[in-house]
């Protein structure tokens, strides 16, 4: 079974500052793996995946994650973050199987809160 | 882009009524649609997974006959919440996946429904 672990249940951080969610994941065979970003009462908004090649991906509004197969981890990054950042982050898993139905497996989520 | 609306946004019901919830591909044909729960402050719990013309299957907890789920063309599936009570008040998200001939198929999420048993 799949499951994904997000480290921070909440991080604050000043706007224009780098910042740094952390996902892990566990898994017996490859999967995908994906970050979502979820605005106050929306629904969730694809920020990148990862599938396969380059292990680092780029998304949008300006997110960046690398995938580290050997630490199991695929933390999200964005060098300089503005108050629309803030919002809830969720990290994601789903098996690659074309015999498979796409099920996502997601993580506890991170509290992304950018103070001015 | 591919878009998956749901109706409606908010909806407040009296205990013991019964709530129908619609998620539709707009623009393309979803060969699965998934259903989420969301507690406030919390991630989102897979209800379960309907495939067009057959039979939606449901996650270990779920009581299948409180919540009804039909799927029935390539671009609806319709959640109704029977006999509702408050405890069932939550966040419900839709998403659907697109059909394609590769083995990776994109999944979009609706913007979800705010369900409020009094």
């Amino acid at each position: 079974a799949q499951s994904v672990t997000q480290l921070d249940s909440q991080v604050p951080v000043f706007e224009e500052a780098p910042v740094e969610l952390r996902c892990n994941y566990s898994s017996s065979v490859s999967v995908y793996l994906f970050w979502y970003v979820q605005y106050p009462n929306q629904g969730l908004q694809l920020l990148l995946k990862y599938l396969s090649g380059s292990t680092l991906v780029k998304g949008i509004n300006g997110f960046e994650a690398e995938f580290n197969k050997s630490q199991t981890s695929f933390h999200l990054r964005k060098p300089s973050v503005h108050i629309s950042d803030t919002a809830e982050y969720f990290c994601a898993v789903r098996l690659p199987s074309s015999s498979n139905t796409g099920k996502l497996i997601f993580g506890q989520g991170t509290t992304l809160q950018v103070k001015p | 882009g591919a878009v998956v609306s749901q109706h409606p946004s908010r909806v407040i019901c009296k205990s013991g009524t019964s709530v129908k919830i619609e998620c539709r591909s707009l623009d393309f044909q979803a060969t699965t649609m998934f259903w989420y729960r969301q507690f406030p402050k919390q991630s989102l719990m897979l209800m379960a997974t309907s495939n067009e013309g057959s039979k939606a299957t449901y996650e270990q907890g779920v009581e299948k006959d409180k919540f009804l789920i039909n799927h029935a063309s390539l671009t609806l599936s319709t959640l109704t919440v029977t006999s509702a009570h408050p405890e069932d008040s939550s966040f419900y998200i839709c998403s659907a996946n697109e059909r394609r001939a590769s083995s990776y198929n994109e999944q979009f999420f609706g913007p979800g429904t705010r369900l409020t048993v009094l």
